[in-house]
């Protein structure tokens, strides 16, 4: 069974480009959550979708923003970029179960990642 | 502010001793709770997760929960050099509106000494 697989892996940008990211679930997962990770900062959640629609936001300005497809692939977007957002960006996919109390249907599972440098 | 507290480390443990990671979460409502191990420049993979108090055990590796305390755990027994990483502890919480969100701690480095 494949995993979840983003791309681009490494991109160097300039400061006030944009940026656009992808990635594709596990097959059968519907949910896809983005995660901004920074050695200061940790992993900080950006946006979860589910379904093609977000259904959770983290604090994060609006040059962020994202949306997920009907295939459950989804992409991110960072536009006007700044050098405080190179990071490594995380998509992870789960099956999106909101049951109260199951840990399995809420299990996220995280792609390789892409690493984003602002110069 | 939903908050997962681990201690940054560096955690030093021989090889072949009981390594102990620990995670307190301020959030009681938090229902299931995951484990992570994160090698340097590489994505966080899934160690266990554990929702029911008491202790869960995989391999050489045991998650333990106490919902009153709001405490996590994860022992490593017979620890490895393979074994040295950051290990990030999350809880899944309730957000509001229907949704559920999940936050990370900044992880605990684990390094094991041959």
């Amino acid at each position: 069974k494949a995993g979840v697989t983003q791309t681009p892996r490494y991109l160097i940008k300039t400061r006030g480009q944009q940026v656009t990211l992808s990635c594709s679930p596990i097959s059968g997962h519907r949910s896809v959550s983005w995660y901004q990770q920074t050695p200061g900062q940790g992993l900080q959640f950006l946006f979860e979708y589910f379904s093609e629609t977000q259904r959770n936001k983290g604090n994060f300005p609006g040059r962020f923003s994202g949306r997920q497809f009907s295939n459950s692939r989804s992409e991110m977007n960072v536009s006007t970029l700044e050098l405080g957002d190179s990071a490594l960006y995380l998509c992870a996919s789960s099956l999106g179960d909101r049951d109260r109390g199951r840990a399995d249907g809420n299990t996220i599972y995280f792609g390789e990642g892409s690493w984003l440098t602002v110069v | 502010q939903k908050e997962v507290e681990q201690n940054s480390g560096p955690l030093s443990v021989p090889e072949g001793a009981i390594a102990s990671l620990n995670c307190t979460y301020s959030d009681r409502g938090s229902q299931s709770f995951f484990w992570y191990r994160q090698y340097s420049g590489k994505s966080p993979e899934l160690i266990m997760s554990i929702y029911s108090n008491g202790d869960k055990e995989d391999g050489r590796f045991t998650a333990q929960l106490n919902k009153a305390s709001q405490y996590v755990s994860l022992l490593i027994r017979d620890s490895q050099p393979s074994d040295s990483a950051t290990y990030l502890c999350a809880a899944l919480a309730y957000s509001g509106a229907g949704s559920y969100q999940l936050t990370f701690g900044k992880g605990t480095k684990l390094s094991v000494i041959p």
